[in-house]
């Protein structure tokens, strides 16, 4: 699996959109860019995954750049709730054997 | 609803025991996965299993043991526990889609053990 590299932490407004970045320079051509979250004292949560088009759904939007180096993770409209560690992952094969790093830590505040 | 759920949410154990973590999903899920998360070094992989009675190291198996007699039951072992596998423990599960790509894995709670 490739390689995926995030910034330790950003900060967001509430109500604002929160963009965060991933780079994963060395990825594949049938790799799937996966993003997972994880609440304070919870597992991690999925979020949405791609593989080269861009993608919706009703937690959040993903946007792959066309030669799939980077992503980004939407969320329109951050809420407190959505303070939390986010995880971007890479893989082909099976998402349970990647590695999860340490993740985006994002701090929604009032 | 989904649901993999763990058996302890936090456990309490001696050095030199033997300490079981279990695992349970409703999902009919066909994989199964152990990890151990710790601060600075995100999720590490134990093992995993793709079907019943099957096993497979993950990236991190020594100290560990797993069974998988039933589909739905996936259950860490440690032979004899030591402090420094005091950790948050997450199991997670996920299905095979259409016979290739597996899918989104569902997580549980996490068991956090310490030992003394």
């Amino acid at each position: 699996d490739a390689k995926t590299t995030q910034p330790p932490s950003m900060d967001c407004a509430e109500g604002r959109a929160a963009n965060l970045p991933c780079n994963h320079s060395t990825i594949s051509g049938n790799e799937y860019v996966y993003w997972y979250r994880q609440i304070h004292s919870q597992g991690p949560q999925y979020i949405i995954h791609g593989l080269k088009n861009n993608e919706t759904n009703e937690m959040a939007s993903l946007i792959i750049t066309e030669d799939r180096k980077s992503s980004t993770l939407i969320l329109p409209h951050a809420t407190l709730r959505d303070t939390a560690v986010y995880y971007c992952i890479v893989t082909y094969t099976n998402a349970g054997k990647s590695t999860f790093g340490d993740g985006t830590t994002l701090t929604v505040k009032p | 609803d989904v649901k993999v759920t763990q058996s302890s949410r936090y456990l309490v154990k001696r050095t030199g025991e033997k300490v079981f973590l279990e695992c349970v999903q409703d999902m009919d899920h066909e994989n199964m996965f152990w990890y151990r998360q710790d601060p600075g070094l995100g999720l590490r992989l134990i093992y995993f299993s793709y079907d019943v009675k099957m096993k497979e190291k993950g990236d991190i198996p020594e100290g560990y043991s797993v069974s998988r007699e039933k589909k739905e039951r996936f259950s860490l072992i440690l032979e004899s526990a030591s402090t420094n596998q005091t950790s948050m423990y997450l199991c997670a599960s996920s299905s095979n889609s259409l016979g290739t790509f597996t899918g989104e894995l569902f997580f549980g709670e996490g068991s956090r053990l310490t030992v003394l």
